[in-house]
């Protein structure tokens, strides 16, 4: 079957540094995203990676491992406002996302 | 950057009566829309993918005849609840595909059935 595990929540501290994993199983794989979500607001794109590697952008950076089914997702110099559920997303051969539950991400000052 | 307009934002019905989202591609031609429906504290779940000219694909254990979806034009679809009982409330999120990979979420609607 198509999975995809992440951490339920996480705590940081303010302008700390925080990786949240995500692992996936899927029928063919085409990507994999990152996506933010505010409290009662819809996801807003983060980030997509369909090659090995990390993907820098500003505060944010994604790496992919396709061998390892693995990716994370890298957030540098954390800010209250970055307090979300950070949902991992991989596509699969039919171009199909497979959602992750997200991971409640808790900034403390 | 691609754009979708989801209408309305959150929405307040009457048990047994029915409810019209739109989703709308601004600037491009969304060939397939989807929609998702969001519980508190949980992850998307994909209700049915939705292709213009053509019959949306629900997923399994979605309620096609409750759940109408419509789709007739490339900049278009909508989703209607229809009945709508208080175990319909929830959010609800259209999301449409731009390019092979690219998606776009709308702002998404909460539906609450009183």
């Amino acid at each position: 079957g198509q999975n995809i595990d992440q951490p339920t929540e996480m705590t940081a501290t303010e302008g700390a540094i925080v990786q949240i994993n995500c692992t996936y199983q899927t029928s063919g794989f085409n990507g994999l995203f990152w996506y933010q979500q505010h409290a009662g607001e819809a996801p807003t794109f983060l980030s997509y990676n369909v090659l090995d590697g990390l993907e820098e952008k500003g505060r944010f950076s994604s790496f992919l491992s396709r061998s390892k089914g693995y990716s994370y997702l890298l957030l540098k110099e954390l800010q209250m406002k970055d307090s979300a559920s950070y949902l991992c997303a991989a596509l699969d051969s039919n171009y199909q996302l497979i959602w992750g539950a997200g991971t409640k991400l808790i900034i403390k000052p | 950057g691609a754009v979708v307009s989801q209408h309305p934002s959150w929405v307040i019905c009457k048990s047994g009566t029915s409810v019209k989202i739109e989703c709308r591609s601004l600037d491009f031609q969304a060939t397939t829309m989807f929609w998702y429906r969001q519980f508190p504290k949980q992850s998307l779940m994909l209700m049915a993918t939705s292709n213009e000219g053509s019959k949306a694909t629900y997923e399994q254990g979605v309620e096609k005849d409750k759940f109408l979806i419509n789709h007739a034009s490339l900049t278009l679809s909508t989703l209607t609840v229809t009945s709508a009982h208080p175990e319909d409330s929830s959010f609800y999120i259209c999301s449409a595909r731009e390019q092979d990979y690219g998606y776009t979420f709308g702002s998404g609607t909460r539906l609450t059935v009183v």
